[in-house]
């Protein structure tokens, strides 16, 4: 099946800096990227996917990045403000028959004022 | 704005009870997932549907859990006795089905088992 790795487990950051975070996968099937960012008290909310077929989508201040050949993608969020800290989940797609996605150990992003 | 709805919110009980969580996906949505979140294991999928038909539940307990769906508007997360490993944040999520299977994640229930 499929393995995610997340890192770092835990980031800290000036407001108005950027962060990045890293995500391995290791079925070279997969196809789907989504991120998911979860505040606390509340379940994980998609922020943000990336299909195969593309290298990078941007959406305001988020972006994503997909390298297939290395098979790791990467969350980037830049101008960081207060209301991104939260926890951050990666998670990829299994294959083409399958519903399940698999899921990053998350990581919580501090964003400090 | 449609949402994915979770019963109880918080659930306190003494192990050994019987504890039924319920969840109401999104009109239209045909995949159902269940999902445990703790500090240690993370998000763990317990079990998911398609079209109300149990797909996979490998991720379960066996003897304790039970999963179900009784018709297309609620699915039920059953731990029966409960123990208190089994104190965790459970999540229901729905998505539309297809290639592409976004997830939406309901609020949760927080179960406490003593």
């Amino acid at each position: 099946g499929e393995n995610v790795e997340q890192h770092p487990s835990t980031l800290s950051v000036q407001e108005g800096d950027s962060a990045v975070i890293k995500c391995t996968y290791s079925d070279s099937a997969s196809n789907y990227f989504p991120w998911y960012k979860q505040e606390l008290g509340k379940g994980p909310q998609l922020i943000i996917d990336i299909r195969s077929n593309v290298g990078e989508k941007k959406d305001q201040r988020i972006a994503v990045t997909l390298n297939k050949t290395a098979k790791h993608f990467s969350l980037h969020i830049t101008e960081t403000q207060p209301e991104d800290s939260a926890v951050y989940f990666c998670a990829a797609w299994e294959g083409v028959n399958d519903y399940k996605l698999s899921f990053g150990a998350g990581t919580t992003v501090t964003v400090r004022a | 704005d449609a949402r994915v709805t979770q019963t109880p919110r918080d659930k306190v009980t003494e192990m050994g009870q019987e504890v039924t969580m319920r969840c109401q996906p999104i009109l239209g949505h045909n995949t159902v997932f269940w999902y445990r979140q703790t500090m240690m294991q993370g998000l763990e999928l317990l079990a998911y549907f398609r079209n109300r038909a149990p797909l996979d539940d490998s991720g379960m307990p066996k003897d304790r859990f039970s999963a179900e769906m009784p018709d297309a508007t609620l699915a039920t997360l059953k731990i029966q006795p409960s123990e208190p490993r089994d104190s965790a944040v459970y999540f229901c999520a729905s998505g539309p089905g297809g290639p592409y299977n976004e997830q939406f994640f309901g609020p949760g229930t927080r179960l406490t088992v003593l």
